[in-house]
Order: C-alpha cells, then structure tokens, then sequence
C-alpha cells in the first residue's frame, strides 16, 4: 500500500540531546512537509521541500533541520536548540501536477522530553 | 498573509442532529480551502477541499461545506452526526498564487466534535 510512514510513534529525548525523526513516502511525491502540532493550537509549518535538495523554512523553523537527499525521505532532527519540542510532529507529502491536490499525511511522531 | 478562525474550540451534538462547524478566512486573493479530519494520535485525512470550482462542496462522509465569499466562511456541515463523526477537525487555507495550491498550508486551531448518545 502507498503511503507515508513515520518513525517511531513515541520518541523521548533527554534535555540537550538531537533527536531524529523519520518521514519515508512510497506515493512519488514531490512535495514533503514538517508540521508540529500542539493542543489549541493547530499545525504550524516547520519545513517544506518541493524538489530533492532543496527545502525552505516554515514559520517555526528555529532548532529544527532537514535534509532531502532522496525523494522519498525527509527526516527532521529536533536540536538540543528547540527549547519547548514536546510536541506531535506529522510529516506530509504532496505530487506537483500543476493541479490543487491535498497533502496526505503520516500518522505521526509524539515527542516527550524527559 | 492568510488567516484562519475556527469559532468553538469544543462542539457537542446529539447523535442524528446536525453538525456544524464554522471556520472563516483571511486573504488578499481567492483562497484555496480544505477541511481535514483527525482522530486521535493519527495523521490528517482530508474531508473536502474548495478550488473555486463549485460553492458548495461535497466530502466524504457525509460532510459538505459551501464557500461563502462575501463572509469569507467555509463552514462544515453534516445533516446527522454518527457516533463515528467525534473527532477532531482542521480548517486550512492556501495561496493559489503560489506554484502550487497546497503548499504552505495555514491550519485553524482545530474543533474538536463530541457526539452526545
């Protein structure tokens, strides 16, 4: 079946530690996206990548990075510079066909720093 | 920049009553608009989404919303909540002057639906 996976579900991290989280799709898609997700307050973009090697920031970019050196891969590391990643964090992708398609998304990565 | 207001953090409906869930938009151009559901510890599935075809527009499960332009709303409807309908639910909105209508999509802060018995 396509579609996106996210791993792991539950991660804890130490306070001062990097975290990575993994985003693989098998939908072909051009598009991948970072979103953090915490109550009352909706999802808030990360990053964005349209095209392999090449990402751009979101609106809450500070303390995370990404990297997009595979099409179906964009992994996000949480760094010891995030000062509040508790947090749901879903990964997404999107084809570019040139017509309005929604983003489908993974089922997620909870974040607990202990 | 774009905006989105989802009145009601919190909605109960009776279980057969209908379900309505309001979210209204801020954009300096013709907006491209979705609804995304979610369950709990799950991804965003996508209910429907406006792409300035047809005003009202009908989802999946029994959701449709219409496009009011003049007050700038998109809200969701359901003629009759099922137990299955109790979820949380995300208005989006997104720039169709950029390259593509789905990227950089800007969420409401969500209403989470509660189906009373």
């Amino acid at each position: 079946d396509g579609g996106i996976t996210q791993s792991p579900k539950y991660l804890f991290r130490k306070e001062g530690q990097n975290v990575t989280l993994s985003c693989e799709q098998n939908l072909n898609h051009d598009a991948m996206y970072w979103y953090r997700q915490d109550p009352g307050q909706g999802l808030r973009l990360i990053y964005y990548s349209q095209i392999v090697n090449d990402f751009q920031k979101g609106d809450i970019a500070e303390g995370y990075s990404v990297s997009r050196e595979k099409k179906e891969s964009f992994p996000l590391t949480v760094t010891s510079a995030q000062k509040n990643p508790t947090a749901f964090y879903l990964c997404a992708s999107s084809p570019r066909t040139g017509e309005v398609t929604e983003a489908f998304f993974g089922q997620g990565t909870r974040l607990t720093v202990v | 920049a774009q905006s989105v207001t989802q009145l009601g953090s919190h909605v109960s409906v009776s279980e057969g009553a209908l379900v309505l869930l309001r979210c209204n938009y801020s954009s300096s151009v013709p907006p491209y608009l979705f609804w995304y559901v979610q369950y709990p510890n799950q991804g965003l599935q996508l209910l429907l989404k406006y792409t300035s075809a047809a005003t009202l527009v009908k989802g999946i499960n029994g959701f449709e919303a219409e496009f009011k332009k003049s007050e700038t709303s998109f809200h969701l409807t359901k003629p009759s909540a099922h137990m299955s309908d109790a979820a949380e639910y995300f208005c989006a909105v997104s720039d169709p002057t950029s390259n593509f209508g789905n990227e950089k999509l800007t969420f409401g802060t969500g209403t989470r639906l509660t189906i009373i018995p």
